[in-house]
């Protein structure tokens, strides 16, 4: 079955940088993309980027000179990395599977960033 | 970017009620309009993708519908499982885009 699960750091410090690597299974990245999406805590969701099935990018328009997002499909791996964190990028960090015609069908449990000194 | 409008950010529901949450966006997307639920605690889920079509396994009482730049997902005959916040997203172009959540209370 189809399944994501993220891994990252849970504490980055401030001016710092986050990694977090999207881990799937039950689809191959080179027929699906994966979108990245974030969640603040109490508050909504926030579209951060996407990789596509042949590896081209989109990203948020605010945000995309501190994105970037790779993927290694013999891994099966997605990468997230965001320069820059300040305190308000903590957040809830999803990957989703893009289905090109019905939105993110499948979405990993998230993982948590703080960023705090 | 295309913005997307929920026009209320929490909705007073009663059991067994029904329930309209609107979304509107700042242009056209062609009907490629998602509606995803999350509840506390859990990633969001897709409920209905292209405007209208139920994702498999979401209840009957679950429903969209809208063209242009407004859309509707409407809930009959409310369950306690339904109370959670829900979102609109414009799939129709990048930057992808989710409305800012409607989160259903019990009165």
């Amino acid at each position: 079955q189809v399944q994501l699960k993220e891994s990252g750091p849970g504490l980055v410090a401030p001016s710092q940088s986050l990694s977090i690597t999207c881990t799937v299974s039950g689809f191959s990245l080179t027929g699906y993309g994966v979108n990245w999406v974030r969640q603040p805590p109490g508050k909504g969701l926030e579209w951060l980027g996407m990789i596509w099935g042949d590896g081209n990018t989109d990203y948020h328009s605010a945000l995309q000179s501190r994105l970037s997002i790779s993927k290694d499909n013999s891994k099966s791996q997605v990468f997230l990395k965001m320069n820059s964190l300040q305190t308000d990028d903590t957040a809830r960090y999803y990957c989703a599977r893009d289905d090109v015609r019905r939105g993110m069908d499948y979405w990993g449990q998230g993982t948590s960033v703080t960023v705090s000194s | 970017d295309i913005q997307m409008t929920q026009s209320s950010s929490y909705l007073s529901v009663s059991l067994g009620g029904r329930v309209t949450i609107t979304c509107k966006a700042s242009d056209h997307i062609n009907n490629w309009l998602a509606w995803y639920q999350q509840k506390p605690g859990n990633a969001p889920r897709l409920l209905i993708s292209g405007a209208t079509s139920l994702e498999t396994g979401v209840p009957s009482r679950f429903s969209g519908s809208g063209s242009g730049k407004d859309y509707t997902l409407s809930i009959t005959s409310l369950q306690t499982e339904d109370v959670a916040t829900y979102y609109c997203q414009q799939y129709w172009s990048t930057p992808f885009t989710f409305g800012a959540g409607t989160k259903l209370e019990l009165k």
